[in-house]
């Protein structure tokens, strides 16, 4: 079956502008999460989303959205771009969020700002 | 203190041989899970494998198994029989359940990897 799905795999977009990034999860799997990877910082929590409502949310500005649709399908949003900004945005799947079930990452979005 | 730990900045092994990759957590839940991702220079998270706090026998996937040790909080992945293919950064993360049914994940700094003809 279909892993994680992420779009687009690289965007370059301007500092100031917002950008919008998109994940389809495994069928079947109802909890996505979002985490930013950078060389200083490593993998960070960014939230994650259950039957479209969010359930935790890591220590980011609120420059940093995201959304869940009714099918499981996830989009995050960041605003007003910054230099650092600039990360590689993984989408992560799971069946529900329970403690046996595994989590499976996308392919990640790689943003540059500029 | 930091949550995960992977002190090993780089292993180096020969094909065929194998290798362990070591990591250490702290958490005070008694519910957690221990996970083992390889991440190659594309990106993907791929998983690898996953233990329980409370699964009793260390879980093995293919050549991979984990070496789990609660009372000494490690994590240890094994990887038998090394490939050229495994070269790839591995990150251990944990996600800890004691505030609720959640999929938040806790990574290490990562180990990279390097597979020797």
């Amino acid at each position: 079956k279909a892993g994680v799905t992420q779009t687009p795999r690289y965007l370059i977009k301007t500092r100031g502008q917002q950008v919008t990034l998109s994940c389809s999860p495994i069928s079947g799997h109802r909890s996505v999460s979002w985490y930013q990877q950078t060389p200083g910082q490593g993998l960070q929590f960014l939230f994650e989303y259950f039957s479209e409502t969010q359930r935790n949310k890591g220590n980011f500005p609120g420059r940093f959205s995201g959304r869940q649709f009714s099918n499981s399908r996830s989009e995050m949003n960041v605003s007003t771009l910054e230099l650092g900004d600039s990360a590689l945005y993984l989408c992560a799947s799971s069946l529900a969020m329970a403690t046996g079930n595994t989590i499976y990452f996308g392919e990640g979005s790689w943003l540059t700002v500029v | 203190a930091q949550k995960i730990t992977q002190t090993q900045p780089g292993m180096f092994v020969q094909e065929k041989e194998a290798v362990t990759l070591d990591c250490t957590y702290d958490t005070s839940d008694q519910s957690y899970g221990l996970f083992w991702y390889k991440q190659p220079s594309s990106g993907e998270m791929i998983f690898l494998i996953y233990q329980g706090s409370y699964d009793e026998q260390n879980a093995t996937e293919g050549r991979y198994s984990l070496n789990f040790q609660k009372a000494r909080k490690s994590a240890n992945l094994v990887i038998s029989a090394s490939q050229l293919g495994d070269s790839a950064m591995y990150f251990c993360a944990m996600r800890e359940m004691s505030g609720g049914a959640n999929s938040k994940l806790t990574f290490g700094k990562g180990i990279t990897l390097s597979v020797r003809p």
